[in-house]
């Protein structure tokens, strides 16, 4: 398959636990997206990676989350501390252009629950 | 900050039926906009966009949206709805240059035989 994957596809975590969501863009792709999508909401940004470098992390909501792409393909994002404020879908997007101006390929997201 | 609102929380529509979404975003200048569709247990896809031109988009499976900056809409149309378009649609926006796409809340569409 040549589309986004991200693992897991669920996770459970108690409340205070560390998480850790990883997403695989398409080959070749330069910019990757992190959105958080809250139930009956539509998806909100976290961060934008252009290859390795991490260009735009306005939209994390705290400094318990950090995301990096230390190689400028594979991407994690890292919840320390979770809250259940943090329960969500994390989507992850990736295009072709290096810019945000390009229609995004998106991944299944990755379900968070925390308890 | 720019915003996207959706006016349908959930749409139920028969076969057949007409459909429009609504879609405003707030941006006074350039923009470019888009549609996205997620089927059940599907990820987000492209339907259609705009970024400048004809106002009239033509997406895939018989989808299209109008533009009109004066009322600073693009609205989703299909002319006759299956019940295989059951799916949430969002509208998402951003002004040109280096702002990430801001999405709408959605709009939840179920098709009746």
């Amino acid at each position: 398959g040549a589309g986004v994957s991200q693992s897991p596809r669920y996770k459970v975590a108690k409340r205070g636990q560390d998480v850790a969501l990883r997403c695989d863009p398409i080959s070749g792709h330069v910019s990757l997206f992190w959105y958080q999508q809250a139930l009956g909401q539509g998806p909100e940004f976290l961060t934008y990676f252009q290859n390795e470098a991490q260009l735009d992390k306005s939209g994390l909501p705290s400094d318990r989350f950090f995301a990096e792409r230390p190689e400028g393909s594979v991407s994690t994002l890292k919840i320390q501390r979770t809250q259940q404020e943090d329960s969500a879908v994390y989507l992850c997007a990736s295009s072709y252009r290096d810019s945000y101006n390009s229609p995004l390929h998106f991944g299944n997201g990755t379900r968070l629950t925390v308890t | 900050a720019q915003s996207v609102s959706q006016h349908n929380h959930h749409v139920i529509l028969s076969e057949a039926a007409s459909l429009e979404l609504g879609c405003n975003y707030s941006y006074g200048g350039t923009v470019n906009l888009f549609w996205y569709v997620q089927y059940p247990g599907q990820h987000l896809q492209l339907l259609l966009k705009y970024f400048s031109g004809d106002p009239l988009v033509k997406g895939i499976k018989g989808f299209e949206a109008e533009f009109i900056k004066s009322k600073f809409s693009f609205n989703l149309r299909k002319p006759s709805v299956q019940w295989s378009d059951t799916a949430e649609y969002f509208c998402a926006s951003h002004s040109s240059g280096n702002t990430p796409l801001v999405f709408g809340k959605g709009t939840r569409l179920s098709v009746i035989a």
